[in-house]
């Protein structure tokens, strides 16, 4: 089963309107961590916004805000005011688990493309 | 420079080459990672790197060899490739190995676009 799950492929969006991306996500460990990273087409994965399992807000940064539901285990990214600059690939990530010398993987969902429209 | 380096950008390869994919970050960073990307695939890790030292070797084929002399600079080398090793591989730093990178995430080169022919 797939740990991360992001069932849009492809989404538009018009400039300055708001946008939301989903995820969804499936762990049995009680401490676990969500991010959303950006790719535009240069290739670099860029962080966005963080959101801890037992953090009780939601997570904000910016125009960036993190829709977090725990009991129905998602975590969706709401954009604001989107940007022409804000078309790239969008991707949800995961760390769960504790391994030797304390290391906690991330596993990452396969991605949004988002296209802003003028 | 800042951030995260990663050379070449571009690399086309015969099977029977072997070629070294070089990543170095100026972050003052302890964890570093190498990441393979395939187009419609989520990202998969390969390795993982604590203070120089090896944490994780996720079932990587020994055709992908990591190499890293100290917590600044990683090196992926690559020998024997296959077709299906064409890929964006992309490097990631982060203070250490915890937490995913926390409240920082982790933070990512440009990637390099390996090409195997």
């Amino acid at each position: 089963a797939q740990k991360i799950t992001q069932t849009q492929p492809g989404m538009f969006v018009q400039e300055k309107e708001a946008v939301t991306l989903d995820c969804t996500y499936d762990t049995s460990d009680p401490s676990y961590g969500l991010f959303w990273y950006k790719q535009p087409s240069s290739g670099e994965m860029i962080f966005l916004i963080y959101q801890g399992s037992y953090d009780q807000q939601n997570a904000t940064e910016g125009r960036y805000s993190l829709n977090f539901q725990k009991a129905r285990k998602s975590a969706n990214l709401v954009i604001s005011a989107s940007q022409l600059g804000d078309s790239a690939m969008y991707f949800c990530a995961m760390r769960e688990g504790v391994k030797a010398g304390g290391y906690q993987k991330v596993t990452f969902g396969t991605g949004t493309k988002l296209q802003v429209i003028p | 420079e800042t951030g995260v380096t990663q050379t070449p950008r571009h690399l086309v390869m015969g099977m029977t080459n072997k070629k070294s994919l070089k990543c170095e970050q100026h972050l003052g960073h302890n964890a570093m990672y190498w990441y393979k990307q395939s187009a419609k695939k989520p990202l998969e890790l390969m390795f993982v790197y604590s203070l120089e030292e090896r944490v994780e070797n996720n079932s990587v084929p020994s055709r992908f060899s990591p190499e890293c002399p100290n917590s600044s600079h990683l090196f992926l080398h690559l020998h024997t490739l296959q077709p299906e090793d064409s890929a964006l591989y992309l490097c990631a730093s982060s203070q250490d190995v915890f937490l995913g990178g926390g409240a920082y995430g982790y933070t990512f080169g440009s990637g390099t676009r390996l090409t195997v022919v």
